[in-house]
């Protein structure tokens, strides 16, 4: 089956303490992105990647990092968790990026709590 | 920055009823411009989407027109349904590369 595959699902952490937020993909997509989810202000882009270690900064990065070192993972890393970060997370990835962009296939959602 | 404003926030219809989404954007090589329905707890879905080389587009009781000249792009909903309350984003390309979604609209189809 055809999907995009977010862990954990749910987090509760505390500030400071580093976590990964794993994504993977097996439908061969060259792009991968993440987006966080806030009340109001919809889906923020935070980091995307056109392919195998091309990696950008999206509209709100700061403190975040991201790798994709094989073309089916983009890990999402919070190297100092603070409560501001507290979001609903998704992973997404699409065949291809730039003008040739298409539909996004979105991860079910990782809960992260920051206390 | 680059950005896509929807509107309304929210918007109640009565069942049967049309529902129409607005979205606003500012860069003018935005060539691609998807919608997607997100339920409540759920993942969102990609529902309907068009290029910039075409005005409009429908599937079943979903529509969307773009308006390049003026940069503005709608989705039309006919015939509501109780199953089409959600959230529905509008997204819009900017510089090429980068998708940026509107803050979204809660629609509430009341039967």
């Amino acid at each position: 089956e055809a999907q995009v595959t977010q862990n954990p699902r749910y987090l509760i952490t505390v500030t400071g303490k580093k976590l990964t937020v794993t994504c993977s993909q097996n439908m061969n997509h060259e792009y991968m992105s993440w987006y966080r989810q806030d009340p109001g202000l919809g889906l923020r882009q935070i980091y995307y990647s056109m392919n195998v270690e091309v990696t950008d900064k999206g509209d709100v990065p700061e403190g975040y990092k991201v790798s994709r070192k094989e073309k089916r993972n983009f890990p999402l890393i919070l190297e100092s968790p603070s409560p501001n970060q507290t979001s609903l997370y998704f992973c997404a990835s699409s065949l291809m990026g730039g003008r040739n962009t298409g539909e996004l296939f979105f991860g079910e959602g990782s809960r992260l709590t920051v206390l | 920055g680059e950005n896509v404003e929807q509107h309304p926030s929210t918007l109640s219809v009565q069942e049967g009823d049309s529902a129409v989404i607005k979205c606003t954007y500012s860069d003018s090589a935005s060539n691609y411009f998807p919608w997607y329905k997100q339920e409540l707890g759920k993942r969102p879905q990609l529902i309907i989407d068009i290029r910039s080389n075409v005005g409009e587009k429908k599937d079943q009781r979903i529509a969307v027109t773009l308006n390049k000249t003026a940069k503005h792009f709608s989705l039309h909903i006919t015939e509501t349904q109780p199953e089409d309350s959600a959230v529905y984003f509008c997204a819009a390309s900017i510089r090429g590369n980068k998708l940026v979604f509107g803050a979204g609209t809660i629609l509430r189809v009341k039967s």
